[in-house]
């Protein structure tokens, strides 16, 4: 595809579901990012991976988070356990290398009722 | 970490007037900052960046100033329209270059 995508576009879960969010980043991106944003709030970084190197998990706000990327294609970010205040939009960005612009997904809406 | 404060939070001017952004961040290893535009409801977009190598950088309406003696950078955008009005944001990677820190944003009205 021409840009970054992600599914689903909205999702609604209950209290203690498991949720997974999925990325397609750009073709041939190495670099690719997870963000999420809480309502009129700023972007909060969450992991960060290159190619096949190790990933900067130093963002995920608990052990309930967790992410996955297979070599340069695709990734998932799974919640465990979901509660209220992971009620956010999440964010994937992808970029040709470090340093260089990050393009943005459209994002997932999370609500955990 | 890196820590990146932006300011002010909320910016209203008349069309045709400037708009100043200022971020300050804590990492001196930073070397790279770019600016997002996100309009209600969309995703963030590029819509300038800088180098630690250059101190300013022009792109049409938009500027961007970086001290890194005193470890800030600044948004201007000259000529405002109805159509700047958005949430800005300022970034910063961290010390690893793995990690883009955002601040805050600010809420920019531009009314005609």
């Amino acid at each position: 595809g021409a840009g970054v995508s992600q599914s689903p576009s909205n999702k609604v879960t209950e209290k203690g579901k498991d949720v997974e969010l999925r990325c397609d980043p750009i073709s041939g991106h190495t670099a690719l990012y997870w963000y999420r944003q809480r309502l009129g709030q700023g972007l909060e970084f969450l992991i960060y991976f290159q190619g096949n190197s190790a990933p900067d998990k130093s963002g995920l706000p608990s052990d309930r988070f967790s992410a996955e990327r297979t070599g340069e294609s695709v990734s998932t970010l799974t919640i465990q356990r979901t509660q209220q205040e992971d009620s956010a939009v999440y964010l994937c960005a992808s970029s040709s290398s470090r340093y260089n612009e990050q393009f943005f997904g459209p994002g997932t809406r999370l609500t955990v009722l | 970490g890196e820590n990146v404060e932006q300011h002010p939070s909320t910016l209203s001017v008349q069309e045709g007037d400037s708009a100043v952004i200022k971020c300050t961040y804590s990492d001196s290893a930073s070397n790279y900052f770019p600016w997002y535009k996100q309009e209600l409801g969309k995703r963030p977009q590029l819509i300038i960046d800088i180098r630690s190598n250059v101190g300013e950088k022009k792109d049409q309406r938009i500027a961007v100033t970086l001290n890194k003696t005193a470890k800030h950078f600044s948004l201007h955008i000259t000529e405002t329209q109805p159509e700047d009005s958005a949430v800005y944001f300022c970034a910063a990677y961290n010390q690893a270059g793995t990690a883009l820190i955002f601040g805050k944003g600010t809420t920019l009205s531009v009314s005609s």
